[in-house]
């Protein structure tokens, strides 16, 4: 079973206007983290986001916002006011804890492509 | 930027030959993790050093090794190459090797074609 599903290969958002990126995890541990970077067309890939297993509230990072729900297991990626330069491959990521010594590695979903348009 | 560095930038090589990639970590980073980008595999952790040590392996072929140096620099070899192995290469590093809310920061990556 895929451990990060992201369900939308490509998005398309009006510049100005909110998007959320969907991701759904699969973990049996307690204690967890989950990630989501950006990949421009340059290639690079930007941290942007964090949220904790044991975290109440949603992480924020200006514009960024992490919709974490615990019991549905998803972490949606909310994008405000969306600019050209947000067009890119965004990724969800997770980083479990020690159950099964995956604790040393981030695991990937596939990715989702956003297009920004003007 | 977000500190690490990775050289070269692109790569060129024939089937058959042997490459090296270079990384050196975000400054106070120990801990060095190697990935490899495909479109149709996606993301794949390879191997993870921390502080000199190799701590993890994951999808990482028999052909492919890495080390990482007293300096904290880490180079993968890559050898016998084939045309499947054409891909980016990241390199990330991160403070902990292990906590969960650390996360990794990532190099601008290689590109690696064989020809």
């Amino acid at each position: 079973a895929q451990k990060i599903t992201q369900t939308q290969p490509g998005m398309f958002v009006q510049e100005k206007e909110a998007v959320t990126l969907d991701c759904t995890y699969d973990t049996s541990d307690q204690s967890y983290g989950l990630f989501w970077y950006k990949q421009p067309s340059s290639g690079e890939m930007i941290f942007l986001i964090y949220q904790g297993s044991y975290d109440e509230q949603n992480a924020t990072e200006g514009r960024y916002s992490l919709n974490f729900q615990k019991a549905r297991k998803s972490a949606n990626l909310v994008i405000s006011a969306s600019q050209l330069g947000d067009s890119a491959m965004y990724f969800c990521a997770m980083r479990e804890g020690n159950s099964g010594g995956s604790n040393y590695k981030l695991t990937f979903g596939k990715g989702t492509l956003l297009t920004v348009n003007p | 930027d977000s500190g690490v560095t990775q050289t070269p930038k692109h790569l060129i090589t024939a089937t058959g030959q042997r490459v090296t990639l270079r990384c050196s970590p975000r400054s106070g980073d120990l801990s060095v993790y190697w990935y490899q980008q495909s479109l149709d595999q996606g993301l794949q952790f390879l191997i993870q050093y921390y502080n000199g040590e190799e701590r993890a392996k994951g999808n990482i072929l028999e052909r492919f090794s890495a080390q990482q140096f007293p300096d904290l620099h880490s180079e993968l070899n890559l050898s016998s190459l084939e045309l499947g192995d054409s891909a980016l290469y990241f390199c990330a590093s991160s403070v902990s090797p292990s906590g969960i809310n650390s996360p990794l920061h990532f190099g601008n990556g290689t590109r690696l074609t064989v020809t």
